[in-house]
């Protein structure tokens, strides 16, 4: 397997523009989860899901923030307006059961100027 | 809420050392604690995971125990290289809560 795959690696946009993360779970994982990295707050779980269903979305920081999973292959995670506190490292994680070993992709950077 | 805490922030040894490094969390009521170490502008990568009722695990060069009790982990790497350098991070799964905590990192430079 080719292990987590996320796109785009890196994103500079304009304030108040939409972007799209992308993420591929591991094939047969049935949990995924979204994380963001900053300097300030190291890694913060945003959004999970189970077998494509959000479970838990309180660590997500606004009502401009929202995430989907249309099948168990995909899942995206939208900002629509961004904003330069929106700048960070995007990382996806995915598992099989909630509490196992979890496999991180290699993130989406973000720069909102 | 359960804080995990990561010291020392930065830690420089030379090749060839062995070091500690360590972790310690708030709240004992945990499902597993994973270790992972991070490599600048990668993403993470798994080394370590200890369930609950585990005391060690080890991974060729590494042993992280555990001791819930007390709320502390430890990596111990043996015979450190290079190419140990990066961010070493630890997490927990706290129990209750589908969440994975993570602290803050420790920087590891490893001196040729």
């Amino acid at each position: 397997d080719a292990g987590v795959i996320q796109s785009p690696r890196h994103e500079v946009t304009e304030m108040g523009q939409e972007v799209t993360l992308r993420c591929k779970p591991i094939s047969g994982h049935d949990y995924l989860f979204w994380y963001r990295q900053t300097m300030m707050r190291g890694l913060e779980l945003l959004i999970y899901f189970n077998n494509n269903v959000p479970i838990d979305d309180s660590g997500m920081p606004e009502d401009r923030f929202s995430a989907k999973m249309p099948n168990a292959s995909f899942s995206t995670l939208k900002i629509q307006p961004s904003e330069p506190r929106d700048s960070a490292v995007y990382f996806c994680a995915s598992s099989f059961g909630g509490i196992d070993e979890q496999f991180f992709g290699p993130g989406t950077r973000l720069t909102v100027l | 809420k359960q804080e995990v805490t990561q010291i020392p922030a930065a830690l420089s040894v030379p090749e060839g050392e062995n070091l500690v490094l360590n972790c310690s969390f708030t709240d004992s009521a945990i499902y597993n604690l994973q270790w992972f170490r991070q490599d600048p502008g990668k993403g993470l990568t798994s080394l370590l995971l200890i369930q609950s009722s585990q005391r060690e695990q080890t991974s060729g060069r590494l042993n992280a125990s555990l001791d819930k009790s007390s709320g502390r982990s430890t990596l111990y790497i043996a015979a450190s290289q290079p190419g140990d350098s990066a961010t070493y991070l630890c997490a927990v799964y706290q129990t209750g809560a589908n969440n994975l905590f993570f602290g803050t990192g420790t920087r590891l430079t490893v001196i040729p």
